[in-house]
């Protein structure tokens, strides 16, 4: 069965600083990656997404993730956070391929930016 | 485009008892997902439709819960007899997926809190 990890369960930054989240995923087949983010009081959004290609992605608000395929990784970073990037932010991983189609999310990690 | 909504907002009601909610994707979304998510938890997959047809749904959580699309646009999700440790937020997306195009792009709505007391 897959699986999703986020290593970062809570992360607190000042304004400025550089974020890197930790998603790594266990899959045996080829898949899509998805960052989502939850502002408070608001649902889900997509941040950015990985289908195939260049595995250095851009989202909006300034993010990026990197698909590493060898270490099974999609990690989100941003170089310099704001105090509006506070949220919930979630990897997501959905097969491409074969098998059961059953999107899945890791827990989530709590971002708080201080400003 | 309105976005996916999700009727009720909030649902309070007793242990023992049916709940129904809706669901309206995107419009010509043809995917249509339920996830269920706990505090501090992401979002758990429980099925999802393709048009009316339900294909994957192994993952409903006891077969106190059921889905419907009917006509390939709204769908619902009812739990029956009701338990406490049904009490969570229930998200519901949408997507459209095409032979040309694979990908899987969900949307999400704002989510149905239920509390069973």
């Amino acid at each position: 069965a897959q699986s999703v990890s986020q290593h970062n369960h809570h992360v607190i930054l000042s304004e400025a600083a550089s974020l890197e989240l930790g998603c790594n995923y266990s899959y045996g087949g080829t898949v899509n990656l998805f960052w989502y983010v939850q502002y408070p009081g608001q649902h889900l959004q997509l941040l950015l997404k990985y289908f195939s290609g260049d595995p250095l992605v851009k989202g909006i608000k300034g993010f990026e993730a990197e698909f590493i395929k060898s270490k099974f990784s999609f990690n989100l970073r941003k170089p310099s956070v704001q105090w509006s990037d506070t949220a919930e932010y979630f990897c997501a991983v959905n097969p491409a391929s074969g098998g059961s189609y059953i999107p899945t999310f890791g827990r989530g990690t709590s971002l708080i930016v201080h400003p | 485009d309105t976005g996916v909504s999700q009727d009720p907002r909030h649902k309070i009601t007793k242990r023992g008892q049916n709940v129904t909610f809706r669901c309206d994707p995107i419009s010509e979304h043809n995917r249509l997902y339920w996830y269920r998510q706990t505090l501090g938890q992401g979002p758990e997959f429980l099925t999802y439709f393709q048009n009316e047809a339900q294909l994957e749904k192994s993952r409903l959580l006891s077969d106190r819960f059921s889905a419907e699309r009917p006509k390939g646009s709204f769908s619902t999700l009812e739990i029956q007899r009701t338990e406490q440790g049904d009490s969570a937020m229930y998200l519901c997306a949408s997507s459209r997926v095409s032979v040309l195009s694979a990908t899987d792009t969900q949307y999400f709505g704002p989510g149905t809190r239920l509390t069973v007391l």
